[in-house]
């Protein structure tokens, strides 16, 4: 079973803000992660260790966790940000747990 | 800029076993955490296994029984072998460098990914 929980969808306008949810009992204890995928397209690590953001990410791109819950929010959503994002954490059992991904339709 | 190529048969029959080969271009093998991770369709992805330059290696425990892990550091390469594949087995597998530490563990670089299909 998927450890991870995030909403199937979202849809935003250009311009708003876009704020992607997953959900887990163990990411109280452990860093998220967050990716990007377009199709065909590898994907791209747009969020690590709960809130850093690799080099050549744009600042729009920014992560938070408060407990068992991250976000990934995207400010200012372009219509360039139209992808799938899936969130992915270490777990001991596992070793590595992905959610099941949110699609971006901006 | 380092670049990673997944490459392997397309189609693989049942209960046989799926080789996959992941080239590291651009860089060296060395350090990393280099892993294999697969997604079938309306599934969340899942990752498979990961061995370090030195061999060490570990799996998914639900994968654990069926899957082996190799390296070439003279060919900056690494491998998958996932026997006595089923349909269930289809999916676009990645191979991707991770970055490990205590309590974090994430991938920084992907490749692009090569669907493989389990059928007779």
């Amino acid at each position: 079973s998927n450890e991870l929980t995030q909403p199937p969808s979202l849809s935003v306008s250009p311009g708003q803000t876009a704020s992607i949810t997953c959900s887990g009992d163990k990411l109280g204890k452990t860093y998220v992660s967050w990716y990007q995928r377009k199709p065909g397209q590898s994907p791209v690590l747009v969020i690590y260790q709960d809130a850093r953001r690799p080099s050549g990410i744009p600042e729009r791109f920014s992560g938070s966790k408060s407990g068992n819950s991250a976000s990934l929010t995207i400010s200012g959503t372009q219509a360039m940000d139209e992808a799938e994002y899936f969130c992915q954490a270490w777990d001991r059992s596992t070793v590595v747990v992905f959610g099941g991904g949110t699609k971006l339709t901006v | 800029q380092v670049q990673l190529q997944e490459s392997g048969p397309g189609l693989v029959k049942p209960s046989e076993t799926l080789s996959l080969t992941c080239t590291v271009s651009g860089g060296s093998i060395s350090s990393y955490y280099w892993s294999w991770i697969r997604q079938s369709p309306g599934k969340a992805p899942e990752w498979i296994a990961y061995i370090y330059y030195d061999g060490s290696s570990n799996s998914n425990p639900s994968l654990k029984s069926r899957v082996t892990m190799s390296v070439d550091t003279s060919k900056n390469q690494f491998s998958l072998k996932l026997t006595s594949v089923t349909a269930a087995d289809t999916a676009l597998y990645y191979c991707a460098r991770g970055e490990v530490g205590a309590t974090s563990w994430y991938f920084d670089l992907w490749g692009r990914g090569t669907l493989v299909s389990v059928s007779s």
